[in-house]
């Protein structure tokens, strides 16, 4: 089975500063790995994804995440933050090749933004 | 292109009493999947389908019931509501490689 965890349920950083989520996973198959942002009352927008291409991935908005399969990692960063970073970040593991029968998602982390 | 649609985006629930959540996509897509989320939680995989008149059970069916009789819909079923079900309901959909494209939710309380 298939399991995602987010290290922090809040990071707080400031408007300029490097930004780090984690993520770690376990997964019975290769995985396909996404990182998803969700504004207040919105669903959930993709930032990027890992589909066993380059191990560096650029994303939307300035975001990057790189794979590492020997630390079973996918964590995310954002050089700068910007105020309009604050949101919620979920990692999540496709439940097989490509995610054809579903996600399982972290329990996310709340990004804030202090000015 | 509107992407993923469900309604409706609010609604309150008594015990016992029953409702349909829709879901519609114009993308075409053959996989569609429910989940629902929960406050400080992440999202939990209720139903998926990939493709008319196929579906397959998620991490967290009971409950629920769904259907598929064509390509853009995938209506949720909910039967005897219960005060476990006040959640956040995400409908998505995908090629089935790769990336899900989420529908806005429907926030939903059962009291």
């Amino acid at each position: 089975a298939q399991s995602v965890t987010q290290l922090g349920s809040h990071v707080s950083v400031s408007e300029g500063a490097l930004v780090l989520l984690r993520c770690n996973y376990s997964s019975s198959v290769p995985p396909y790995l996404f990182w998803y942002v969700q504004y207040p009352n919105q669903g959930l927008q993709l930032l990027l994804k890992y589909t066993s291409a380059a191990t560096l991935v650029k994303g939307i908005n300035g975001f990057e995440a790189e794979f590492k399969k020997s630390e079973t990692s996918f964590h995310l960063t954002k050089p700068s933050a910007h105020m309009s970073d604050a949101a919620e970040y979920f990692c999540a593991v496709s439940n097989s090749g490509g995610g054809a029968d579903g996600l399982t998602f972290g329990k996310g982390t709340h990004l804030i933004i202090q000015p | 292109n509107a992407g993923v649609t469900q309604t409706p985006k609010f609604r309150i629930l008594k015990i016992g009493q029953s409702m349909t959540l829709q879901c519609a996509q114009d993308m075409n897509h053959n996989y569609m999947y429910w989940y629902r989320q929960d406050p400080g939680m992440g999202l939990k995989l209720i139903y998926y389908s990939v493709g008319a008149g196929i579906t397959d059970k998620g991490e967290v069916p009971n409950g629920y019931n769904v259907s598929r009789s064509t390509t853009e819909d995938f209506p949720l079923r909910l039967e005897l509501a219960a005060p476990s079900q006040t959640s956040v309901y995400f409908c998505a959909s995908s090629t089935g490689l790769n990336e899900q494209y989420f529908g806005p939710g429907t926030r939903l309380t059962v009291t």
